[in-house]
């Protein structure tokens, strides 16, 4: 099946810093959607974006299909975007609709 | 719009037990989700719903997991009986077309 690996694994910033998040994926895909799991352990939807670009505020996400990754990038950051960010993928086909999920990047901003 | 909401939030049970998730996704999706987070481990997809039947069942674990999901609506999760590696958090997610929306997810631990 799809791999998806993500990177960091870990980032420590300090509030106002900028980050970048990545996600590797070893197949074309039909969906890919970020997610930020908060304390709470929700899995709140950042973006979907299969491909290009979208911005949402301090977030944006590239997404480039061809070479077979995403980008999230965090401008700014505050303490409240500590947690963990995770990119998951639907490879369509046979598997339509079933997200694989990279291993997910622990984010702390500290004050 | 209401979101995703399953029930319960934690439970706790002993081995050989049986318990009962359920889900309820967001009103008109077709489409509903079961994944699973099990300690230290990726979330990983369990099955995937359209309407009231199966599409995919591909990730359910072995015959002690038993999905349901009556009329199209709800769904209900059955772990009968729970071995002590059925802990963890589960997740239950709907779509109508694209983005997956999640629920809070149930946390189990099977003593």
């Amino acid at each position: 099946g799809i791999q998806v690996e993500q990177s960091p694994p870990d980032l420590i910033l300090q509030e106002g810093a900028n980050s970048t998040l990545r996600c590797n994926f070893s197949d074309s895909v039909n969906n890919l959607q970020w997610f930020h799991q908060n304390p709470w352990g929700q899995l709140i939807n950042l973006f979907y974006i299969p491909s290009g670009t979208k911005q949402n505020g301090r977030l944006s996400a590239t997404t480039v299909a061809t070479e077979r990754y995403s980008l999230l990038y965090i401008s700014s950051s505050q303490t409240t975007d500590s947690g963990v960010y995770f990119c998951a993928v639907d490879a369509g086909g046979t598997s339509y609709g079933k997200l694989t999920f990279g291993q997910g990047t622990i984010l702390t901003v500290h004050p | 719009e209401a979101g995703v909401t399953q029930f319960p939030s934690h439970s706790v049970i002993e081995k050989g037990q049986t318990v009962t998730l359920r889900c309820d996704p967001i009103s008109g999706h077709d489409n509903l989700y079961w994944y699973r987070r099990v300690m230290g481990k990726e979330i990983k997809f369990l099955l995937h719903f359209v309407k009231e039947s199966k599409q995919d069942e591909s990730g359910m674990p072995n015959n002690r997991f038993l999905a349901e999901r009556t009329g199209g609506t709800y769904s209900t999760l059955k772990v009968q009986p729970a071995e002590l590696e059925d802990s963890g958090v589960y997740f239950c997610a709907s779509s109508q077309s694209g983005t997956q929306y999640f629920g809070p997810g149930t946390r189990l631990l099977v003593l």
